[in-house]
């Protein structure tokens, strides 16, 4: 099946500054991959995606990557604020019921 | 307000005895799904269901069991067969219309057995 790899596992980062979160998948048929937002204690919140079709997609302060012959991908946030600060996962779409196989997490504090 | 709705937030059982946890989404979505998440780890596939009254195996269906009776309801039992029940539940849904991809999640239960 489907292995998503996602790096580095904490990040830690002045106000102001860019974060960059760093995934691979393994199965090259993925098309779609989902990135999540999860604040402690709530359900993970969809913040951007990208399908195979395409390079890069930016939505104001945030910028997904996709590389589909080294078959990873990125996630980009600038001029990071202290609310950014949560734990992001990054996801490639399965073939069993167009489920999601996730990375396990990076956990991103934005410090003032 | 549309969305899904998962209860209770926190649930608590004794080892042994089978739970049942919510799932309700009014947003008219066709598919749903039930993950998993343990500390430090990802999101694990339980189980999902595309359709009312047809529902497939995750990668870690052992111990639970689903139903999908109505389209908004989706409901997961965690048997006193799972061997390590304690972990926050998380249940998402999809509207399945055409290349329509996109899991909107619940807020999850955190199910404690002791």
């Amino acid at each position: 099946g489907e292995n998503v790899e996602q790096h580095p596992s904490t990040l830690s980062v002045q106000e102001g500054d860019s974060a960059v979160i760093k995934c691979t998948y393994s199965d090259s048929a993925s098309n779609y991959f989902p990135w999540y937002k999860q604040e402690l204690g709530k359900g993970p919140q969809l913040i951007i995606d990208i399908r195979s079709n395409v390079g890069e997609k930016k939505d104001q302060r945030i910028a997904v990557t996709l590389n589909k012959t080294a078959k990873h991908f990125s996630l980009h946030i600038t001029e990071t604020q202290p609310e950014d600060s949560a734990v992001y996962f990054c996801a490639a779409k399965a073939n069993s019921g167009y489920a999601l196989n996730f990375g396990k997490g990076t956990s991103l504090l934005v410090t003032p | 307000d549309g969305g899904i709705t998962q209860s209770p937030k926190y649930l608590f059982r004794k080892e042994g005895q089978n739970v049942t946890l919510s799932c309700e989404q009014n947003l008219n979505h066709d598919a749903m799904y039930w993950y998993r998440q343990d500390p430090g780890q990802g999101l694990r596939l339980i189980y999902y269901s595309q359709i009312v009254n047809d529902f497939q195996k995750g990668d870690i269906a052992e111990g639970y069991s689903v139903s999908r009776e109505k389209k908004e309801s989706f409901p997961l039992t965690v048997t006193s067969a799972q061997k390590n029940p304690t972990a926050f539940y998380l249940c998402a849904s999809r509207h399945a219309s055409g290349l329509n991809y996109e899991q909107y999640f619940g807020p999850g239960t955190r199910l404690t057995v002791t």
